[in-house]
């Protein structure tokens, strides 16, 4: 069955470090892979994707992601999270259905 | 531009009861899909519809059913509810094309449904 493995699920950081979630699916064909996140009291919002081609992608607000294949892996990581970064992060991958497979979701707390 | 709409926003509803929700995708989009996402869970999917057709479907109930009409908008209903039925129901609409951004879904703020 297709599947996201997120291996954290609450994540706590102080403001100016570095962060990266793990994200890994289970599918054997092609994909299209996605990072959404949630802030307190809004809707989920695309934060980046991957289609093809450059397997380190970038996305809003500093966020940036690397496909790699061999490892069914898609992390998230940015270089100094912000206090304005809480959310709630879910990776999903899509095999061409439009029909995305999110993984449970990481809480991201950043302390001042 | 106005994002997915999704009415009502809250919903209480009493088991054996059947419940309709609505979903009006981004303008100019033709796709729309419904998720159920249950409290500290991510969405698990339900239907995608094209074009007034279903396209796809996930591991649901047939007491699940759903329908898209010609202005592209959708309705999600579902049939004798049951507590389990209590979740935060989204909706998802993606662009028209055969490229890479007809795959990115965009959603709605979503329905928040409570089987009592």
């Amino acid at each position: 069955a297709q599947s996201v493995s997120q291996h954290n699920h609450h994540v706590i950081l102080s403001e100016a470090a570095s962060l990266e979630l793990g994200c890994n699916y289970s599918y054997g064909g092609t994909v299209n892979l996605f990072w959404y996140v949630q802030y307190p009291g809004q809707h989920l919002q695309l934060l980046l994707k991957y289609f093809s081609g450059d397997p380190l992608v970038k996305g809003i607000k500093g966020f940036e992601a690397e496909f790699i294949k061999s490892k069914f892996s898609f992390n998230l990581r940015k270089p100094s999270v912000q206090w304005s970064d809480t959310a709630e992060y879910f990776c999903a991958f899509d095999t061409g259905r439009r029909a995305l497979t999110f993984g449970s979701g990481t809480r991201l707390q950043v302390q001042p | 531009d106005a994002g997915v709409t999704q009415s009502p926003t809250h919903l209480i509803k009493t088991r054996g009861q059947h419940v309709t929700l609505r979903c009006s995708p981004i303008s100019g989009h033709k796709s729309v899909s419904w998720y159920q996402q249950v409290l500290g869970q991510g969405p698990q999917f339900i239907f995608q519809y094209y074009e007034k057709e279903e396209r796809g479907r996930g591991n649901f109930p047939d007491r699940f059913s759903a329908r898209q009409f010609p202005n592209y908008s959708s309705e999600l209903n579902v049939n004798a509810l049951l507590l389990g039925d209590s979740a935060l129901y989204l909706c998802a609409s993606s662009p028209s094309g055969a490229g890479g951004s007809s795959y990115e879904q965009y959603f709605g703020p979503g329905t928040r449904l409570t089987v009592t």
